[in-house]
């Protein structure tokens, strides 16, 4: 199990503006994972990107990835106040193993 | 999709109290669950993974007699925090991955809180 390790650590933007968050990993992967988290609740999966997939995208995210460089974004178009939240990226190397979490990325948007 | 149910959502004991959480694959079966912990402004920590019909594997640091993980069928793991104590409020977290999937799907978290 390996961990990712999102950049940057904290973003604040007003609402209807984009969002990128970034993923840097070390090793190669089966998936790559992202996370969302609401302040004291349990985490919800966003979208799961596979290794031979360059990009994905499910309603206002697009995640990007490139086994290349070992990095992935997630991207929030048209941010709204209710997508604050921390964001965390999972790689994932393909057994049945845990996953494990940096420190996210703790998104703020202003009305 | 695949449900994890968590139970209780929240929970104040008392110090030295024992305190049970549960965690339901509601739609899958999961031979293995994982249980994690989060202190305030923290992210997530793996605490152990709980084995169907075996014994749990525990993370370093995490006391296996104070964190008692039993993992008695294919769709429950509790995890009882024995003789409870202030230091060990925090959420608590299990999540399981559905075979095949590639995805995790998490219980929506145990807020413990130890008075």
């Amino acid at each position: 199990s390996q961990q990712g390790e999102e950049d940057p650590q904290a973003l604040s933007i007003q609402e209807g503006e984009n969002a990128t968050m970034n993923c840097s990993y070390k090793t190669s992967i089966n998936n790559l994972q992202w996370y969302r988290q609401n302040s004291g609740r349990g985490l919800v999966h966003l979208i799961l990107i596979r290794s031979n997939e360059r990009e994905k995208h499910s309603g206002r995210l697009r995640v990007t990835l490139d086994t290349s460089k070992k990095s992935s974004s997630l991207l929030i178009t048209a941010s709204r106040a209710a997508d604050t939240a921390s964001y965390f990226c999972a790689p994932y190397g393909g057994s049945q193993g845990n996953l494990i979490f940096g420190k996210g990325t703790k998104l703020s948007v202003k009305p | 999709g695949a449900v994890v149910s968590q139970h209780p959502s929240w929970v104040i004991c008392k110090s030295g109290t024992s305190v049970k959480i549960e965690c339901r694959s509601l739609d899958f079966q999961a031979t293995t669950m994982f249980w994690y912990r989060q202190f305030p402004k923290q992210s997530l920590m793996l605490m152990a993974t709980s084995n169907e019909g075996s014994k749990a594997t525990y993370e370093q640091g995490v006391e296996k007699d104070k964190f008692l993980i039993n993992h008695a069928s294919l769709t429950l793991s509790t995890l009882t925090v024995t003789s409870a104590h202030p230091e060990d409020s925090s959420f608590y977290i299990c999540s399981a991955s559905p075979t095949g999937s590639g995805g995790y799907t998490f219980g929506s978290g145990t807020r413990l809180t130890v008075v």
